[in-house]
């Protein structure tokens, strides 16, 4: 079971829009639409941002998107606001119930 | 609204066992899948297992041989034990409520428990 592949960084200015891949096998994100996405500022716990894929839990700001194509599923922001700067991780379900994340992704902010 | 919280000592000695505590409030602890997630100093999120409230477990694979995960539903607690550590296992420990069934949707999450170790 391997960690899905997420870009180490991305950048943007406020205003901007930016998108950050997921990428894992047809076992996990390519299998199932059980994509989740989760933004975490140093030192706070984990967020849910999205889940199934594009879903948008109660409170989570319309800025933030998610899609799916193949093996990789994507998160994006647009709308880049200073409070976005943060680590996004995303998590798939996988075959025999287990369950995977990605090494994780710096925003900043410029 | 759930909260969680971990308890557990912050410092454990090479080749003992790392044993955490998780104590839910606010929500019924049947309402989930209870989970155990780590986040290792400079690296990415780590899936640990979770356990559900009759006391069936999944695990990471990477980890089975060294995990348990138990459940004590009249104390609304959740408890992660794992052996034989090594410097590897320092982490942020977090537990989180996984919603049931086939997802990868934590929705709440404990503040995290830095657990060092170190001789």
């Amino acid at each position: 079971q391997s960690a899905l592949t997420q870009p180490a960084s991305v950048s943007g200015s406020p205003g901007q829009s930016i998108t950050i891949s997921c990428t894992g096998t047809s076992s996990d994100i390519g299998g199932y639409n059980y994509v989740s996405w989760y933004r975490k500022h140093p030192g706070k716990a984990p967020k849910l941002m999205i889940y199934v894929v594009s879903n948008r839990p109660s409170g989570v700001s319309n800025r933030f998107s998610g899609s799916k194509s193949g093996n990789t599923a994507s998160l994006t922001i647009s709308g880049l606001q200073a409070e976005d700067e943060a680590d996004y991780y995303c998590s798939s379900y996988s075959s025999t119930n287990t369950l995977v994340f990605g090494g994780g992704t710096k925003l900043t902010v410029l | 609204q759930v909260q969680l919280q971990e308890s557990g000592p912050g410092l454990v000695k090479p080749s003992e066992t790392l044993s955490l505590t998780c104590t839910v409030s606010g929500g019924s602890i049947s309402t989930y899948y209870w989970t155990w997630i780590r986040l290792p100093p400079g690296k990415g999120l780590e899936w640990i297992g979770y356990i559900d409230t009759s006391g069936s477990t999944t695990y990471n694979p990477s980890l089975k041989s060294r995990v348990t995960i138990s459940i004590d539903t009249s104390k609304n607690q959740f408890s992660l034990n794992l052996n034989s550590v090594t410097a590897a296992d320092t982490a942020v420990y977090y537990c989180a409520s996984k919603v049931v069934g086939a997802t990868s949707r934590f929705d709440y999450w404990g503040q995290g428990t830095l657990v060092s170790v170190s001789s």
